[in-house]
């Protein structure tokens, strides 16, 4: 098991453009989690799936965010309409449903640079 | 609500010098406590963590931290830093059903030769 990968892992882009992040969790794991972080500050909750279903929206995402995991496996956020107060480093994390408290496994993050 | 403050937003240390970072939460039950640390450029990586039993855990390279619900606080300990654990240190709460953390703004270490 390669742990949790997110793809790309830097991404600039111009004001206005739409961009995609992809994240594979572990496999086993039916918990996924995207968190945001900006620089200087912790990990902020965006959106929690458990299998496919979205379970929990923050109110941080607004409705130029979408996220996805259509068949309980590999995940997709999108944003669209980038701003540059979306500029920030996002972070799939995954877990597994039962295993005690949850233990989240964190990818190395998609860092997104909005010109 | 559920928060957790870092009062450290830095911290240096000489390499071999005794480390303790703090962190304090807020919330109502036991809540479950977690470290993670982030190297530049990496996500983050499970140090330890508290669910219930001995309130003093130990965790991978080192570090320990103790859980002490009458001061609302689960700080990390490490006897000897190395220079290798520079890097930034996050605690985090998890509630009940613990399907998401609550994290601190960090402590960013900074280890001197």
């Amino acid at each position: 098991d390669t742990g949790v990968s997110q793809d790309p892992r830097h991404k600039i882009t111009k004001r206005g453009q739409n961009v995609t992040f992809r994240c594979d969790p572990i496999s086993e794991h039916n918990r996924l989690y995207w968190y945001r972080q900006t620089l200087g500050q912790g990990p902020e909750f965006l959106t929690y799936f458990q299998n496919e279903a979205q379970l929990e929206k923050s109110r941080l995402l607004s409705d130029r965010f979408s996220a996805e995991r259509p068949k309980g496996s590999f995940s997709t956020l999108e944003i669209q309409r980038t701003e540059q107060g979306d500029s920030a480093m996002y972070l799939c994390a995954s877990s597994l449903q039962g295993s005690g408290a949850n233990v989240l496994t964190f990818g190395a993050g998609s860092r997104l640079t909005v010109l | 609500a559920q928060s957790v403050t870092q009062p450290d937003i830095h911290i240096t240390v000489s390499e071999g010098a005794s480390l303790e970072l703090r962190c304090n939460y807020s919330y109502g039950a036991t809540p479950y406590l977690f470290w993670y640390v982030q190297s530049p450029g990496q996500g983050l990586q499970l140090l330890l963590k508290y669910f219930s039993g001995d309130t003093l855990v130990q965790g991978i390279k080192g570090f320990e931290a103790e859980f002490k619900r009458s001061q609302s606080s689960f700080n990390l300990r490490k006897p000897s830093v190395h220079w290798s654990d520079a890097a930034e240190y996050f605690c985090a709460v998890g509630m009940d059903s613990s399907y998401k953390l609550i994290f601190g703004s960090g402590t960013r270490l900074l280890v001197r030769p």
